[in-house]
Order: structure tokens, then C-alpha cells, then sequence
């Protein structure tokens, strides 16, 4: 059964750089049919996507957020990054990493069917 | 701000139907597919609805979903307790080029 599980710091200081790491477990990355990407929910709001990443390293970002954002993906370690610049206050949320197909079929159709648990960043000085 | 509108809440009672709507536009609903998400309480989303109308493996016939011009909707019938959650729609919408979420609506059971 395929799993997703974030990590990273739970703290992060203004201007500086949220880093998360999402690590994919009983399955591979490398799937043709799947993208994989970042969502993030600030307390007591609702959704929003912040990028995907193909395994090839194709990478689509939210026009909002795109200036300071950056998705990797490492095969290797079966996991894929979210980097974040010049964070405030306004970054705080919950961070969800998850799995999600993507395509065109008389309409884009793009379902996120499988999410890690999410980890909660603050950012304050 | 969402570009997907919904109800911030609505309630029933234990077996009554509830309905949300989600209101959007051409570049999004109007030309694309509805996905619904379920967020129970400290948890993370799960997928109810997808292609507008389909429900995954394991969603029970309760759930419905449907999509006519620029708006969707879904319903719930035979209302339970454990149906007191979040519920979010979502689509890809071609002019911002990004997938959107809806503002969300609380579902309560009376």
C-alpha cells in the first residue's frame, strides 16, 4: 500500500527558506501514470496547490507562488522536495505532500488521491 | 481568494440529503473536470469524487456528484454522523493554469 510521509523542520524564521522532504514507501515514484505534489492549508483555512513534479523532473508550479518555489525529485531515495524562499508569516500552514494523476481527456482531469498526514510549519522569528 | 465558491456551511439531520454547490467559470468548470475531497477533523483530505461524477474504490453510494455549465454540486444522502467534516471541490483552471481548490464547506449533522 502506498504511503507518503513529510518531514522536515516544524520551525522556520522569516525571510528564510522552508524546506520538506516527502519520502514514498511501498511503491515507486518512477510510475508512469503519477505526479506528486505539495499542498498546504494555513490554520483554519482551506487548500491550496502549491506545485507537482513529474519522476522525469518536469515541474508546474502555482502562478502565485512560482517566484519562490522550487520541487525536486530523487529517484534514488524514492522522495521528492519542496523548497520555499523568503517565507513570512503567511507561509504558516500545514504542508501535505501527495500523489495525483494528471491529463486530457475532453477536459484536464487531476485527482489527488493519496496524501501523506502533513506536517505543520511556523514561521516566527 | 478561490476562484471556486462554495457555501461556507451547511447542515441536516441524521438521514436527510445535503447538498453543496461549487460555483466556478468557464476556465475551470466550464472546460474542466470536479473533484470533490473529504477533510475530516486533523486529518488529511481524501479523494470522494473525481471526473465530476465517479467515486473511488471504497466511497460509499451516498456520495454524488454532478456538474452542469460553470457549477457543480454534491450530494450527500442518508446523512451520518461521521459525514461532519470539511468538504472542499476543485478543478484545473485553464487561464491561471493551476490546479484550485473551493473555499470549503462545513458539513454539520444535527
Amino acid at each position: 500500500q502506498l504511503q507518503l510521509q513529510e518531514s522536515g523542520p516544524g520551525l522556520v524564521k522569516p525571510s528564510e527558506t522552508l524546506s520538506l522532504t516527502c519520502t514514498v514507501s511501498g511503491g515507486s515514484i518512477s510510475s508512469s501514470s503519477y505526479y506528486w505534489g505539495w499542498i498546504r492549508q494555513p490554520p483554519g483555512k482551506g487548500l491550496e496547490w502549491i506545485g507537482s513534479i513529474y519522476y522525469s523532473g518536469s515541474t508546474y508550479y502555482n502562478p502565485s507562488l512560482k517566484s519562490r518555489v522550487t520541487i525536486s525529485v530523487d529517484t534514488s531515495k524514492n522522495q521528492f522536495s519542496l523548497k520555499l524562499s523568503s517565507v513570512t508569516a503567511a507561509d504558516t500552514a500545514v504542508y501535505y505532500c501527495a500523489r495525483h494523476s494528471w491529463g486530457y481527456s475532453s477536459g484536464w482531469y487531476v485527482a489527488f488521491d493519496i496524501w501523506g498526514q502533513g506536517t505543520m510549519v511556523t514561521v516566527s522569528s | 481568494q478561490s476562484v471556486l465558491t462554495q457555501p461556507p456551511s451547511a447542515s441536516g439531520t441524521p438521514g436527510q440529503r445535503v447538498t453543496i454547490s461549487c460555483s466556478g467559470s468557464s476556465s475551470n468548470i466550464g472546460s474542466n473536470y470536479v473533484y470533490w475531497y473529504q477533510q475530516l477533523p486533523g486529518t488529511a483530505p481524501k479523494l470522494l469524487i473525481y471526473r465530476s461524477n465517479q467515486r473511488p474504490s471504497g466511497v460509499p453510494d451516498r456520495f454524488s456528484g454532478s456538474k452542469s455549465g460553470t457549477s457543480a454540486s454534491l450530494a450527500i444522502s442518508g446523512l451520518r454522523s461521521e459525514d461532519e467534516a470539511d468538504y472542499y471541490c476543485a478543478a484545473w483552471d485553464d487561464s491561471l493554469s493551476g490546479y484550485v481548490f473551493g473555499t470549503g464547506t462545513k458539513v454539520t449533522v444535527l
